[in-house]
C-alpha cells in the first residue's frame, strides 16, 4: 500500500478555508485517496474520496494532482466545530487492510 | 440501522484478567476491523476481517485474538490483559463493492488496565 506524508499540525482562521496537503508519490493506478477526520476522541468520521478527478460533497472537496501523487482537501469556511485531526490514507480494493498514518491536526482559531 | 455497535463503552480492568469486546454492524458490511488508540496517537491495526471465517493480523495483533463467525460481529479478546493494552478500541466496518466505499466505524470502547 502506498505511504502518506501530512503535516504535522496547521492553523487555519475562522472562516476561511482549511487547505491540507497530502503526498503519496508511491500511489498506484487503482488506490483511491481516502480522508477521515477525528474529534477529540471520536470515531474516525469519514469526509471524501477520490481516485483521480477532483470530487466535491457537502463536507469538502479533494483536489488530487494530474500525477497523483499528491492532494489536498479544502474546507471552504473552516469553523471551530472543524478543530480536528484528519487523515490521508490510499488504498486499493474492498478488502485492503487500511492503515491510519499520524494524521494532520488543523486548529480552527476564532 | 444502528451502524456499527460497541460494547462495553467503558472498562477496567486488572492485569491478567482476560475480557472479550464486542462488535456488531447491522449493514451486511464483509470487512471489519479493529483499531487501537493511545492517548495523543494515531489509529494502529490489531486484527481485520474480510468476511465470516477470515481474519488476518494488522499492525500490532500481538495480546489480543479474533473470531468471525457471522458476518455481524467481531469479537475482541484480551487473553491476559497488560497496562501496555490501556487504550481506546475503535472497531469499523466496510461494505465490499466496485467504488471502494468507506470506513464506518464505532464509538470505541475505552479500556483501562490496572
Amino acid at each position: 500500500d502506498a505511504k502518506t506524508t501530512q503535516p504535522t499540525s496547521m492553523d487555519c482562521a475562522e472562516g476561511r478555508a482549511a487547505n491540507l496537503p497530502c503526498n503519496h508519490s508511491t500511489i498506484s493506478g487503482n488506490e483511491y485517496v481516502y480522508w477521515y477526520r477525528q474529534i477529540h476522541s471520536q470515531g474516525p468520521q469519514y469526509i471524501i474520496h477520490g481516485l483521480k478527478n477532483n470530487e466535491t460533497n457537502e463536507m469538502a472537496s479533494l483536489i488530487i494532482t494530474e500525477d497523483r501523487k499528491s492532494s489536498t482537501l479544502i474546507l471552504p469556511h473552516a469553523t471551530l466545530r472543524d478543530t480536528a485531526v484528519y487523515y490521508c490514507i490510499v488504498m486499493k480494493t474492498s478488502y485492503d487492510k487500511v492503515i491510519f498514518g499520524p494524521g494532520t491536526s488543523l486548529s480552527v482559531i476564532p | 440501522n444502528a451502524g456499527v455497535t460497541q460494547t462495553p463503552k467503558f472498562q477496567v480492568l486488572k492485569t491478567g484478567q482476560s475480557m472479550t469486546l464486542q462488535c456488531a454492524q447491522d449493514m451486511n458490511h464483509e470487512y471489519m476491523s479493529w483499531y487501537r488508540q493511545d492517548p495523543g496517537m494515531g489509529l494502529r491495526l490489531i486484527h481485520y476481517s474480510v468476511g465470516a471465517g477470515i481474519t488476518d493480523q494488522g499492525e500490532v495483533p500481538n495480546g489480543y485474538n479474533v473470531s468471525r463467525s457471522t458476518t455481524e460481529d467481531f469479537p475482541l479478546r484480551l487473553l491476559s490483559a497488560a497496562p501496555s493494552q490501556t487504550s481506546v478500541y475503535f472497531c469499523a466496518s466496510r461494505p465490499p463493492g466496485r467504488l471502494n466505499q468507506p470506513q464506518h466505524f464505532g464509538d470505541g470502547t475505552r479500556l483501562s488496565i490496572l
